[in-house]
């Protein structure tokens, strides 16, 4: 069975600091899709990034970067120089590949960055 | 690019009352799909509906259903509501059916609250 597992509940930094959220995800799929989702207290959950199963490629945006590692079923986020901004809950997501946008999601990490 | 709009934003209702909500999907986009986000479950999906068909279906009971329409708006439904259906309701939708391009994007839900 698909899950997708966030075992930070919430995390506080300091701005400027850099904070890694950690997703652990389990699949049986050898191709599937995993996501990050950013949810400010509005509630709309805005996506960040996709990143497919076969593509193992790390990927920088900016301040985020994301280090997918198949061989540790891990897909982590790192914002660098975190700001008041990216004060929110992060969803860490997984879908599969069968035709069906079903996703499944973690518990979410809520980020609070202090000034 | 107008986004995918939800109405309403929030409502209240009363035990064994229903609820209709309704979500536009940005436009060009054809599959829909229903989530059910609350604190002590998460992020739980609901339902998918491509060209007015339902693709899939969570683990829910038969009081929530939902529907396309040829525009690709969807509403969903929930008969006979409990307590325990207070929740933020989000709408997603993505260009296609799972696959490469199977981003989903999501409107800002609807708040429900029953008493």
């Amino acid at each position: 069975a698909q899950k997708v597992t966030q075992a930070q509940t919430e995390i506080s930094v300091v701005e400027k600091e850099d904070v890694t959220l950690d997703c652990v995800y389990e699949t049986r799929d050898t191709t599937y899709y995993l996501f990050w989702y950013k949810q400010p207290p509005s509630g709309e959950l805005v996506f960040l990034i996709r990143r497919n199963s076969f593509d193992e490629q790390n990927e920088i945006s900016g301040r985020y970067s994301w280090n997918f590692q198949k061989s540790t079923s891990s897909f982590n986020f790192t914002i660098t120089a975190s700001q008041v901004v990216d004060s929110a809950v992060y969803f860490c997501a997984l879908s599969e590949a069968n035709g069906v946008n079903k996703f499944y999601f973690g518990s979410g990490t809520k980020l609070n960055v202090k000034p | 690019k107008a986004g995918v709009t939800q109405t309403p934003r929030y409502l209240i209702k009363t035990r064994g009352q229903q609820v209709t909500l309704s979500c536009s999907p940005i436009s060009g986009h054809r599959s829909v799909s229903w989530y059910q986000q609350t604190p002590g479950q998460g992020l739980q999906f609901l339902f998918e509906y491509f060209s007015e068909t339902q693709r899939n279906k969570g683990n829910f009971p038969g009081r929530f259903s939902g529907r396309q329409f040829s525009n690709s708006r969807s509403e969903m439904n929930v008969s006979t509501l409990e307590l325990g259906d207070s929740a933020l309701y989000l709408c997603a939708s993505s260009s296609e059916p799972g696959g490469p391009g199977n981003t989903i994007y999501f409107g800002e839900g609807s708040w429900l609250t029953v008493v």
